[in-house]
């Protein structure tokens, strides 16, 4: 089957910092992927859609300034993380949908984020 | 848009017995997908219902689904160990977008 890459798996970084997270698709284009969150016990929540060539359309309540979309080419969204407080650590993961008969979607293994 | 809901939250049986999972959602569907995630893990696709479909089989899976109430049922028959997970499911709308539901965590017990 089709394979979605996050990378990195986890990381750790210090409050007010930065962090990027790369999504890609390894075997097929995606123009769209999709941004998830996921706090402990807790569902996937849709954070954003990320659309190759356009803007990245954002959830309700999400703020788009601090959860910087890129979709810089068919195989790679990057989502970053901007001033990153204690109450963004979470699990972020990825998902790709491989138009066809079908419009299977691939999920990534997930980044997680621990803000210090 | 507000998740749909799961029942029960969580699951616990024997090796053996079979585990129902139930899932309700609030929109108008193209189908209805079922994932598992391992703890701290990714998701893994189980089973895809589409929106014209009453009953899919894979495996030990079994899905339903009832438009007319906007519910899904997810059985796992002759359940293992292995099987232990949370269990999502997951309504797709126009543009391939899924809204999760809240999940049913399964212990099988060994």
């Amino acid at each position: 089957g089709a394979v979605v890459s996050q990378h990195p798996s986890w990381v750790i970084c210090k409050s007010g910092t930065s962090v990027k997270i790369e999504c890609r698709s390894l075997d097929f284009q995606a123009t769209t992927m999709f941004w998830y969150r996921q706090f402990p016990k807790q569902s996937l929540m849709l954070m954003a859609t990320s659309n190759e060539g356009s803007k990245a359309t954002y959830e309700q309540g999400v703020e788009k300034d601090k959860f910087l979309i890129n979709h810089a080419s068919l195989t790679l969204s990057t989502l970053t993380v901007t001033s990153a407080h204690p109450e963004d650590s979470s699990f972020y993961i990825c998902s790709a949908p491989r138009t066809g008969l079908y419009n299977e979607q691939f999920f990534g293994p997930g980044t997680r984020l621990t803000v210090l | 848009s507000q998740q749909g809901e799961e029942d029960p939250q969580a699951l616990s049986i024997q090796e053996g017995e079979n585990a129902t999972m139930n899932c309700s959602y609030k929109t108008s569907i193209n189908n209805l997908q079922w994932y598992r995630q391992n703890s701290g893990r990714g998701l893994v696709h189980l089973i895809l219902i589409r929106s014209n479909e009453r009953e899919k089989h894979s495996g030990r899976l079994r899905v339903t689904l009832d438009t007319s109430k906007k519910s899904s049922s997810l059985l796992i028959t002759a359940s293992r160990a292995a099987d232990t997970a949370s269990y999502f499911c997951a309504e797709e709308t126009s543009g391939s977008r899924l809204t999760f539901g809240e999940g049913t965590q399964l212990t099988v017990n060994p």
